[in-house]
């Protein structure tokens, strides 16, 4: 059975720094690309961030460019997000995803499996 | 990139009843389109990809259709455990995107 846990959420001022980890298990973690997907309060889903199984490819929406870093350690099974110069438009639960077999920019890419979320708060 | 809306933004609706919830793509993404369904507090479960390729586990009373712009997700008798919001994804081209949701309530 596929799991993902993500830690790392809290409150946090702005302008500050946090750390997002996501620990997968179930599944070869390292055959899959992975992203994280936010959801402001009562709001809809947006995507965040993509990185492919090798860690070639990594893609970004224009809202966190330059700001947010995402990584992984296929050794460990994790996947991370550095998130620098928070924003109150960053508050957010922020949930780890898994693609389907295929590449993100393959057409028919979908999030195939979900962790339970990490909620950032920034705030002053 | 792509822009996704839906229609209705809610839906209130009775056990047994048939429920649509319509999809539209800014520009074609031929039949790239996958639903998710998300309960208060939960995580999405993805429900359908391609359009109308059913995940595995989902009841048959789900189903999809569509290409190109305009794309439906159908409930043909709504069960209480299918209240809940809905999201579109369109996954013909990167960035991917989602539509603002549709809340499914109980009349």
């Amino acid at each position: 059975e596929v799991q993902l846990v993500e830690s790392g959420g809290g409150l946090v001022q702005p302008g500050g720094s946090l750390r997002l980890s996501c620990a997968a298990s179930g599944f070869s973690f390292s055959s899959y690309g992975m992203s994280w997907v936010r959801q402001a309060p009562g709001k809809g889903l947006e995507w965040v961030s993509y990185i492919s199984s090798g860690i070639s490819t990594i893609y970004y929406a224009d809202s966190v460019k330059g700001r947010f870093t995402i990584s992984r350690d296929n050794a460990k099974n994790s996947l991370y997000l550095e998130m620098n110069s928070l924003r109150d438009e960053d508050t957010a639960v922020y949930y780890c995803a898994t693609g389907s077999p295929a590449a993100m920019t393959q057409p028919g890419y979908y999030f195939g499996s979900w962790g339970q979320g990490t909620l950032v708060t920034v705030s002053s | 990139d792509i822009q996704m809306t839906q229609s209705p933004s809610s839906l209130s609706a009775s056990v047994g009843d048939r429920v649509t919830i319509t999809c539209r793509a800014s520009q074609s993404i031929r039949i790239y389109l996958n639903w998710y369904q998300q309960k208060s507090g939960k995580a999405p479960k993805l429900l359908m990809h391609a359009a109308s390729s059913l995940q595995n586990g989902v009841p048959s009373r789900f189903s999809g259709s569509g290409s190109g712009t305009d794309f439906t997700l159908t409930i043909s008798s709504l069960q209480p455990e299918d209240f809940a919001t809905y999201y579109c994804q369109q996954s013909n081209s990167a960035p991917p995107s989602f539509g603002q949701g549709t809340k499914l309530e109980i009349k």
